[in-house]
């Protein structure tokens, strides 16, 4: 069975620095989706970004980049000047192939400090 | 398109009552996620659909749990002789068909249950 393991429970940084998310998954499968959800306080899950993992580019999306290392099973999220905005729940994410469920890490809960 | 909808938002219920919550998908979307998330965890996986089909149910799911989805539009999650451990956010969310470029699941706000 699929897992996703965020070590990190929760993190502090002061706002404009750039803050790096950790995120370990253990699957035997050789194609499969990797994402990184939001969740701010009291407010809805959104996408952040999300990885194929056949492609090796890294994805981009703005302030937000992944660090995606297929061997070690590792899947980190790069934020960028880092805004008051991004205080939130972040939650790792995996998917083994387009038609199956998707498995949620327990989640690293941000806070950037004006 | 009005993104996932869920109704209720809240729901207070009393230990031993049965409860049933609505999932509204974005139109077109085939596949209908229902998850369980209790304060400062992440979501934990519950059931999913495919169209009508239902795909999965977490082995964690107790026999009180039932999901439909009829006609594969809307779907309803049921919990029967609730517990005070039923107690949580119950999230949906839908994804489109596998031939779509976006392959992320969209979620709703959630219902949020409590059981006293």
């Amino acid at each position: 069975a699929q897992t996703v393991t965020q070590s990190q429970p929760e993190m502090s940084v002061q706002e404009a620095e750039t803050v790096t998310l950790s995120c370990t998954y253990d699957t035997s499968e050789s194609n499969y989706y990797l994402f990184w959800y939001k969740q701010p306080p009291s407010r809805q899950m959104i996408l952040v970004i999300r990885q194929e993992a056949y492609k090796q580019q890294n994805a981009t999306e703005n302030r937000f980049s992944v660090n995606f290392q297929k061997a070690a099973k590792s899947f980190s999220l790069k934020i960028s000047d880092s805004q008051l905005g991004d205080t939130a729940m972040y939650f790792c994410a995996f998917m083994k192939g387009r038609d199956d469920k998707i498995i949620f890490g327990k989640g690293t809960r941000l806070h950037i400090l004006p | 398109d009005t993104g996932v909808s869920q109704d209720p938002r809240h729901k207070i219920t009393k230990r031993g009552q049965n409860v049933t919550f609505r999932c509204d998908p974005i139109s077109e979307h085939n596949r209908l996620y229902w998850y369980r998330q209790t304060l400062g965890q992440g979501p934990e996986f519950l059931t999913y659909f495919q169209n009508e089909a239902q795909l999965e149910k977490s082995r964690l799911l107790s026999d009180r749990f039932s999901a439909e989805r009829p006609k594969g539009s809307f779907s309803t999650l049921e919990i029967q002789r609730t517990e005070q451990g039923d107690s949580a956010m119950y999230l949906c969310a839908s994804s489109p068909p596998v031939v779509s470029r976006d392959t992320e699941a969209f979620f709703g706000q959630g219902t949020r249950l409590t059981v006293v």
